[in-house]
C-alpha cells in the first residue's frame, strides 16, 4: 500500500534563508507521481511542483524545489530564500501515475513558520 | 486563470440533516475529486468522477454519500444524514486527465460543522 511520511510536525526559518521539508514515501509501483501542496492559514490547497518517478531531473518552479532520491524514496521540497508569505502548512501527496487510479494519497503535512 | 470555486465557504447543519456541498470544476478539466480534511487530520480521499460516474471511491464514501454532477459546470456532493464525525473541510478537486502529472487543482473547502 502506499504511504507519505513527513516527520516534521512543525519548522521554523529565517527569512530569507532556506528550508527543507522532509518526505518518505513507500510504494511498490514503478509508476507514480509525487506532489508538494501548500495550505495557508486560510485554509485552500495551493499545488507547489510535482515530481515523476521516471522523470531524471529534480522538479523546480521558482524558489521551490524538489530533491528527489528515489532509491531513497524520498521526495524533500527546499524553498529557498523563505519569505514571511511562505509560512503554512505543507502537504506531500502521492498517486499512481498507471491506470485509472488518481486518487492522492497525503501525509501529515509540516507547519512552517518564517521568522522575521 | 481559472479556479475551483466551492459554495458555501461555511456550513453548520444538526445532526441528521442532509447537506450538499457545491463545486464548480475548472471548465475544461474532466476528473472531478472530493477530499476531507478532518481538523488536525491528514486529508483524506472519498471520490473521484470521470465520465459521469464514479471512477473510484474510498471506504469513507459509504451509502451516506453521493456525487452528481447536474448539469456541465456544478459538481455536488450531499451526504444524507450527518454525523457529527462528518465535521470537517471538504475539498473539491479538478483536472484534466492528462496522464501525466494531472495535477489536481483544489477550490477553497467548505468547512462543515455539524452539531
Amino acid at each position: 500500500a502506499q504511504k507519505i511520511t513527513q516527520t516534521q510536525p512543525g519548522m521554523f526559518v529565517q527569512e530569507k534563508e532556506a528550508v527543507t521539508l522532509d518526505c518518505t514515501y513507500d510504494t511498490s509501483d514503478q509508476s507514480y507521481g509525487l506532489f508538494w501542496y501548500k495550505q495557508p492559514s486560510s485554509g485552500e490547497m495551493i499545488f507547489l511542483i510535482y515530481q515523476g518517478s521516471y522523470d531524471e531531473q529534480n522538479a523546480t518552479e521558482g524558489r521551490y524545489s524538489l530533491n528527489f532520491q528515489k532509491a531513497r524514496k524520498s521526495a524533500n521540497l527546499v524553498i529557498s530564500a523563505s519569505q514571511l508569505g511562505d509560512s503554512a502548512m505543507y502537504f506531500c501527496a502521492m498517486r499512481y501515475n498507471a491506470g485509472n487510479n488518481r486518487k492522492l494519497i497525503w501525509g501529515l503535512g509540516t507547519s512552517l513558520a518564517v521568522n522575521p | 486563470e481559472p479556479e475551483v470555486t466551492q459554495t458555501p465557504s461555511h456550513q453548520v447543519t444538526q445532526m441528521g440533516q442532509e447537506v450538499i456541498l457545491r463545486c464548480v470544476p475548472i471548465s475544461n478539466h474532466l476528473y472531478f475529486y472530493w477530499y476531507r480534511q478532518i481538523l488536525g487530520q491528514k486529508v483524506e480521499f472519498l471520490v473521484s468522477f470521470y465520465n459521469n460516474e464514479i471512477s473510484e471511491k474510498s471506504e469513507i464514501f459509504d451509502d451516506q454519500f453521493s456525487v452528481e454532477r447536474p448539469d456541465g459546470s456544478n459538481f455536488t456532493l450531499k451526504i444524507r444524514s450527518t454525523k457529527l464525525e462528518d465535521s470537517a473541510m471538504y475539498f473539491c478537486a479538478s483536472s484534466g486527465g492528462d496522464k501525466v502529472p494531472d495535477t489536481q487543482y483544489f477550490g477553497p473547502g467548505t468547512r462543515l460543522t455539524v452539531l
